[in-house]
Order: C-alpha cells, then structure tokens, then sequence
C-alpha cells in the first residue's frame, strides 16, 4: 500500500481564494483525521471521520474551514475564504478503526497564504 | 498550561549517547503515543502505550500511568535519530492531543 496520499504537497494562494487539501487514506481504514501544525501551536486536531461521518470537528477553528468525506477513499479539507493566519501544514492521517495501536499519517500539505 | 508537557523542548547529543525525552500530561487518558518527525516533515508512529514498557530495536518507550508520566529513551544514538520526537495522549476513544515536541539532534 501506497500509504496515506496528500495533495498538494505545497500550496502557495492570495488571501481571499478558496483552498482545497485532498486527502486519500489507507484502503480498509475506516477513520481519517485532519491536523494542522504550526510553530506556535505544535500539531492540533481539526476533525476525524469514523466510517465516513464526521465525529469531532471541535477543532475546526472558523466556519471558513469545512471538510467532507464523500466515500472510504477520499476526504477534503477547505479553506474559504483563505487567510495569512491559515499558513501551515496540513496533516491527513488513516487508522484501521477507532481502537487503534499506530496512526499513518500523510507527508503533509504545506500551505501558505500571502 | 498546555495539557501535554514536553522536556526538553531542544536536545543535543553526541553519538552514541544515551537518550531520553520526557512527557507529562494533566488529563486523563486512554493510552500515549510517540511519534517521530524527521526533517522532510514526515510523522511515523512509534509506539503505542497504556501501561508499562515498550522496547522497538534501540527505541524504549515507559509509562506511569500514576505520575502521568512517560519517557522514550534512545541507546546507542545515532546521526540518523535526529528528529522532533512528539508525545501525544489519547483522550477518549480517538482524539489525540500533542505535546510542542522534543528536537533532537545527534552529532557525529
């Protein structure tokens, strides 16, 4: 298996324009997390997905950040619109089920917002 | 105060040192895990805790569920060990909150 696949990698947009992150977990997991990591606030939870419904998105810091999970295979994180404070790295990690032992994680989306 | 502690923030060894990273958590958890971040930004999980020790190659991972307390240690360092090693708590069944990390570096 290929591995949790994240894209972009990198990410450069102006204030204001809408961003989409993609994310693709591992095949057969069933729970998929977003997190942001950011030098001042280290890695932070945004919102997880059991089977495809969302369960926490406590994290989700504004409602101009939204994220869905259409199937097992595919999950979005959105920004609109986008702002300088929103520059960070975007993780997507998969777990088989929510009594898991080891998170996969994704490389990670580096964003940045000018 | 941040629910999830990490000491020291910065680390530098050399060689062949003996390694060890601590964490300190203030709420009440399911279970502890260590991750690795190497400089390319990659996450990898290194274990998994709720009681006890764990042992992975020249990786060691304890954990006092009392103290609310866990160490990862590292023998034998090595160059390539240089990394942000990130203590993280499971609250509840799934969420994980993270401490700011540990940057080690190895000199050769």
């Amino acid at each position: 298996d290929a591995g949790v696949i994240q894209s972009p990698r990198h990410e450069v947009t102006e204030m204001g324009q809408e961003v989409t992150l993609r994310c693709k977990p591992i095949s057969g997991h069933n729970s998929l997390f977003w997190y942001r990591q950011t030098m001042m606030r280290g890695l932070e939870l945004l919102i997880y997905f059991n089977n495809n419904v969302p369960i926490d998105d406590s994290g989700m810091p504004e409602d101009r950040f939204s994220a869905k999970m259409p199937n097992a295979s595919f999950s979005t994180l959105k920004i609109q619109p986008s702002e300088p404070r929103d520059s960070a790295v975007y993780f997507c990690a998969s777990t088989p089920g929510p009594a898991y032992t080891e998170a996969f994680f994704g490389q990670g989306t580096r964003l940045t917002v000018v | 105060k941040n629910e999830v502690e990490q000491s020291p923030q910065n680390l530098t060894a050399q060689e062949g040192e003996f390694i060890t990273i601590n964490c300190s958590y203030s709420v009440g958890i399911s279970a502890l895990h260590w991750l690795q971040q190497h400089p390319g930004g990659g996450i990898v999980s290194l274990f998994m805790l709720s009681s006890g020790k764990k042992k992975h190659g020249r990786l060691i991972a304890t954990i006092n569920i009392q103290e609310k307390h866990s160490s990862l240690h590292i023998t034998a360092s090595h160059p390539r060990d240089s990394a942000v090693y990130i203590c993280a708590v499971k609250q509840g069944a799934q969420k994980l909150v993270f401490g700011q990390g540990t940057r080690l570096t190895i000199n050769p």
